[in-house]
């Protein structure tokens, strides 16, 4: 069935590191969502990507989704402390484009 | 305030007893969704419905039931509540359930912790 996997699971940085976290899907998607989950909150909307290798940036936020339409990353430069989080993608299939799948997330702890 | 609300946040119940999880939106959103989060699996899709009267299952759907008989609400029901249902649950809502829409990012309330003993 359809599958997402993210990684890394955790990523622990100092501040000011950067930080990317991956998304591999096993069949195409029609589009990429991330989100961002603070701890003991709910997930927050951060992008969507439609377009095979389209790049976006949201400040030090840069987000890309690969050629194939099966792979997608998310890269923050010089993380700061309110970065913390997990960051999940999520991928709508192709074949089903009502249904999401998110990865298992990634975990970012930034020591300042 | 545009939001999305769940009830109760917090439940603890017994094997078998039935319960609802309540949702409610109030952005006149199309489609609604269900998802579980468990620790190192991430959110998995439960069931959505794309308008009134119709809902489908997601990926993980045994166990569970829906229905959305008005825009704005979309109950999850557990008819007979197992331990491998304790988990974190959380309702989400979007403008278009369109692929390519700019209005399709989800919405999430706030969640419900439901231990089932």
């Amino acid at each position: 069935g359809q599958q997402v996997m993210q990684i890394p699971q955790y990523q622990h940085v100092q501040e000011g590191e950067d930080f990317t976290t991956y998304c591999n899907s096993s069949t195409t998607l029609s589009n990429i969502q991330w989100y961002k989950q603070r701890p003991g909150g709910h997930p927050v909307f951060l992008i969507q990507l439609v377009k095979s290798g389209e790049v976006k940036k949201q400040k030090r936020l840069t987000f890309q989704f690969g050629e194939a339409k099966k792979n997608s990353s998310l890269h923050i430069t010089a993380t700061q402390t309110t970065d913390v989080g997990t960051y999940f993608c999520a991928g709508r299939s192709s074949y089903n484009f009502n249904k999401f799948y998110f990865g298992s997330g990634t975990k970012l702890n930034v020591k300042p | 305030e545009a939001q999305v609300t769940q009830n109760p946040r917090y439940l603890i119940t017994v094997t078998g007893k039935k319960l609802t999880v309540t949702c409610s939106q109030n952005m006149n959103h199309e489609y609604m969704s269900w998802y579980r989060q468990d620790p190192g699996l991430g959110l998995r899709q439960i069931y959505y419905s794309m308008n009134v009267e119709v809902t489908d299952k997601g990926d993980v759907p045994e166990g569970y039931k829906v229905s959305r008989k008005e825009k704005r609400n979309f109950p999850l029901i557990l008819e007979s509540p197992s331990p491998n249902q304790t988990s974190l649950y959380f309702c989400a809502s979007s403008l278009s359930p369109h692929v390519s829409s700019s209005y399709n990012e989800q919405f999430f309330g706030p969640g419900t912790r439901l231990t089932v003993l």
